[in-house]
Formats: C-alpha cells, structure tokens, sequence
C-alpha cells in the first residue's frame, strides 16, 4: 500500500512554545491530506482537511489560529500547534488520499510540559 | 459528529479462534474501509470496499459490504497474537461537503491470548 511518513514521532515542548508536525506522502501525490487527533483507546477525530494550493477545512470546535495547517506541494502537509498548553498533548495523525482511500502517518506523540 | 456504531466494543479470544466485528450506520457510503492500529501507531488498511455486496479477502482477513451500503463486516480466521490491536472500520464519504472524509467506527479492542 501507499506510504506516509510523519515527523517528528514524538515530541515534547514547554507550554507557550510552537510545534511543527510535517506529513508526507512518499510514493504518491495527494491532492488532499486530513489531520486527526486521538486520545488513548478512543476513535479518531478529524480536525481538519488540508488542500493542496489553498486554505485547509477545519471541523466545527478546532480553533484554526491554533492548529495551522499549510498543504505547501502534493507530497508535503504540515500541521503546526501554535503556544502550545498542556490540553494539546494528544497523539497527531494525517492521512494522504488517492481519492477513494485514506493512508495513515505512523502519528505524532506530542507532549506539553 | 456523525459516527458509526461498531460492535463489539472489544473482544478476548484464545489464539486459533475466529473474529467477527460489524458496523452499521443511517447514512449511506460508496466505500467501506477497515482498518487496524496497534499502540502508539497510526492505523494500516487492511480491506477496501469499493461495491454494495462486495466480500474480499486479504490472508486470514475477509470484508464484506452491505448491500444496503449501511453496513460492513470484518472476519479474522485462526487469529494469533499478533492480531492483538485496535480495529477501526470507516466509511468514506464521495459527495458534498464531505467528499473525502472518513467516518470511524468506536473501534473494536480485540486481545488474543496464547
């Protein structure tokens, strides 16, 4: 299958500073990549949709200041946590579509101290 | 938001034991996927559904797509422990203002003990 690759793995930041998650796809181009967040043993929960060449989607209740998204070229999306707290710690995961199938990053860990 | 109703919510079966996980939802969809995550990882297709009445396999793995386009389910044949992990199946929605996006099931915790 397609694969995705995210980085970093795992972060861990003091409260107020910036975090950049970057999600690629590595053997297709993605028109569209989708940003997750999940909690421990709970579904995934869509936070926004990320165009190539234009302004990214945001669910209802996802503050788009915070959670900045640039879909900057078909192989590169990233998501950046801007003054990040404590609450934002949360595992991170994009998908990059083919149109009729979604293709997970291995997720980003991030922690705020 | 909209969310499917996937059941069971988890399962504990010895090793060599068959599994059967399902998901239904109100709303229609013209693709059903299935996916598993294990711990801090994201999650890996397994199975997708492109037809209502659809049945594929992959391995000991076998998906079939309702023929209402409501409902899909997940089979595991002579699981072994590393079928331990969280199953997720998801619907993929094709028009409107949702085109693209997955809808996820709760998930199905399955634990296979040796």
């Amino acid at each position: 299958g397609a694969v995705v690759s995210q980085h970093p793995s795992r972060v861990i930041c003091k409260s107020g500073t910036s975090v950049k998650i970057e999600c690629r796809s590595l053997d297709f181009q993605a028109t569209t990549m989708f940003w997750y967040r999940q909690f421990p043993k709970k579904s995934l929960m869509l936070m926004a949709t990320s165009n190539e060449g234009s302004k990214a989607t945001y669910e209802q209740g996802v503050e788009k200041d915070k959670f900045l998204i640039n879909h900057a070229s078909l192989t590169l999306s990233t998501l950046t946590v801007t003054s990040a707290h404590p609450e934002d710690s949360s595992f991170y995961i994009c998908s990059a579509s083919n149109t009729d199938t979604q293709y997970f990053g291995p997720g980003t860990r991030l922690t705020v101290l | 938001g909209q969310q499917l109703n996937q059941s069971p919510q988890s399962m504990f079966i010895q090793e060599g034991e068959d599994v059967s996980m399902n998901c239904t939802s109100s709303s229609i969809f013209n693709t059903w996927l299935w996916y598993k995550q294990d711990p801090g990882e994201g999650p890996v297709l397994l199975i997708a559904l492109y037809k209502a009445g659809e049945l594929t396999s992959n391995g000991r793995l076998t998906a079939q797509f309702g023929i209402t386009r409501k409902d899909s389910f997940l089979n595991i044949s002579a699981s072994i422990p590393s079928d331990v992990g969280i199953y997720f199946c998801a619907g993929l929605d094709a028009g409107g203002t949702s085109y693209g996006k997955l809808t996820f099931g709760q998930g199905t915790i399955l634990t296979v003990h040796p």
